[in-house]
């Protein structure tokens, strides 16, 4: 029930493409999802983060799609660049507890000129 | 203002060794959590530290364990290594008010 799944694993995106990665989790109790962003060689960096009171959030070229009723959510990367190259990670909460952030396995994204 | 930083960058240790890895906080932040990070796979939680105690625990052994500083850095201990032990630790710091979690590089750990 603490399981975040997370698909594909991998995605190639031409340049100036639409880049979508879907995750999805089981317990309820989860209020906070952040996505991050993670390079080679360094630590995961915040990206951009929602919670269930809201089904969309866009931040930029960023934007979070949230399905509470099906326990759901994406992210959709518009004009995706090849500076976009990373390891992406939704994740999940429960932020009222301050509990342990719960990573999807990640996906890989390569964007191609 | 200062990152997370973590100490060091990368090592290698032998199986059945001990190894310390350390974390200093993002300024201002009281809150620090250790994450596992095998290759190819997401961060796994393994404790999380506020106020010099433990608070929260992942499905990792007593091998484990960690201490919190007055300054709120932090160091994670590992005993007697297995070859799984091979991964990046993260190290992420936070406010207890917040759920945002900033992240150090890592360490990079190597067990033969």
């Amino acid at each position: 029930q603490q399981q975040v799944k997370q698909s594909p694993q991998s995605l190639i995106v031409q340049k100036g493409g639409i880049s979508i990665i879907n995750c999805a989790y089981e317990n309820t109790a989860f209020d906070y999802f952040p996505w991050y962003q993670q390079f080679p060689g360094k630590g995961p960096a915040l990206l951009i983060a929602i919670r269930p009171d809201v089904s969309e959030k866009k931040e930029g070229r960023f934007t979070i799609s949230f399905n509470k009723s099906a326990k759901q959510f994406s992210l959709h990367i518009m004009d995706s660049q090849p500076g976009d190259s990373a390891t992406y990670f939704c994740a999940a909460s429960r932020e009222t507890s301050y509990d342990k952030v719960i990573f999807g396995p990640g996906t890989s994204l390569s964007v191609i000129p | 203002e200062t990152g997370v930083t973590q100490s060091p960058t990368h090592l290698i240790k032998t199986r059945g060794q001990q190894v310390t890895l350390r974390c200093s906080s993002q300024s201002g932040h009281n809150t620090v959590s250790w994450y596992q990070q095998a290759l190819g796979q997401g961060p796994q939680f393994i404790f999380q530290y506020y106020r010099e105690e433990e608070n929260g625990r992942g499905n990792f052994p007593p091998r484990f364990s960690g201490l919190q500083f007055p300054n709120y850095s932090s160091e994670l201990n590992v005993n007697a290594l297995e070859l799984d032990d091979s991964a990046l630790y993260l190290c992420a710091s936070s406010l207890r008010t917040h759920n945002e979690q900033f992240f150090g590089p890592g360490t990079r750990l190597t067990v033969l």
